[in-house]
């Protein structure tokens, strides 16, 4: 009953390439939301979007671009990839009409920049 | 400028007693906390929320405390079960902002 899909879940990249990881959600959710998980720093905002083409920046956004063109639709791309961008990416979606904003999240993609 | 803190990186219980998992925040305008849970390899899951105007939440075996003045909250879990191991994650939102902070996370270990 996956409602939030990440692809691709695991890869491997060398320094200095793009990379795009795509999140996919079928809720027709307004918000979507890209983290990133690391040791000691939790959960960290890097962009999300109220809207199609409506986006905004988070807390690490330096390094990241974001883009969506359909509701269903937010993509992450590493426009050149770096050792410190190694990490475990987490897409989430909101529908923005409870009291509380309760995020769902994706499995997550594990990314690796040698 | 971490606003939500998690200040035990792990604990072990034993199973059957009760864990007590605590989060600290500095943002006195925070209106509602979440916990969320998450397993290896899979992504965080909704596990409980509390407003700023309660002071405690009850869901099952699952219980949020919130002390406003201490900016201090806790997740209580009694009995405490294997499959609660898990890594526990707080956060703080505020209303009409869609974006949560979140805190840096407890790896909780029940011990059979």
């Amino acid at each position: 009953d996956a409602g939030i899909t990440q692809s691709p879940r695991h890869k491997v990249t060398e320094t200095g390439t793009p990379v795009t990881l795509r999140c996919h959600q079928t809720e027709n959710h307004r918000y979507m939301y890209w983290y990133r998980q690391d040791p000691g720093h939790g959960l960290r905002l890097i962009h999300y979007s109220y809207g199609v083409k409506d986006t905004d920046k988070g807390e690490v956004s330096d390094g990241y671009s974001v883009s969506r063109s359909k509701t269903e639709d937010f993509l992450l791309t590493l426009e050149s990839a770096t050792s410190s961008q190694t990490s475990v990416y987490f897409c989430a979606m909101g529908a923005g009409t409870q009291l509380y904003n309760e995020q769902f999240f994706g499995p997550g993609t594990r990314l690796t920049v040698l | 400028d971490q606003q939500v803190k998690q200040n035990s990186p792990s604990l072990s219980v034993q199973e059957g007693r009760i864990s007590i998992l605590n989060c600290d925040y500095t943002n006195s305008m925070f209106d509602y906390f979440l916990w969320y849970k998450k397993y290896p390899a899979e992504g965080p899951t909704f596990l409980i929320s509390i407003s700023s105007i309660k002071d405690k939440n009850e869901d099952g075996r699952f219980t949020v405390f919130l002390n406003k003045s201490a900016k201090h909250l806790s997740l209580h879990i009694v009995p405490s079960q294997p499959g609660d191991s898990a890594v526990y994650f707080c956060a703080a939102g505020k209303l009409g902002n869609e974006k949560l902070t979140f805190g840096t996370g407890t790896r909780l270990t029940i011990i059979p």
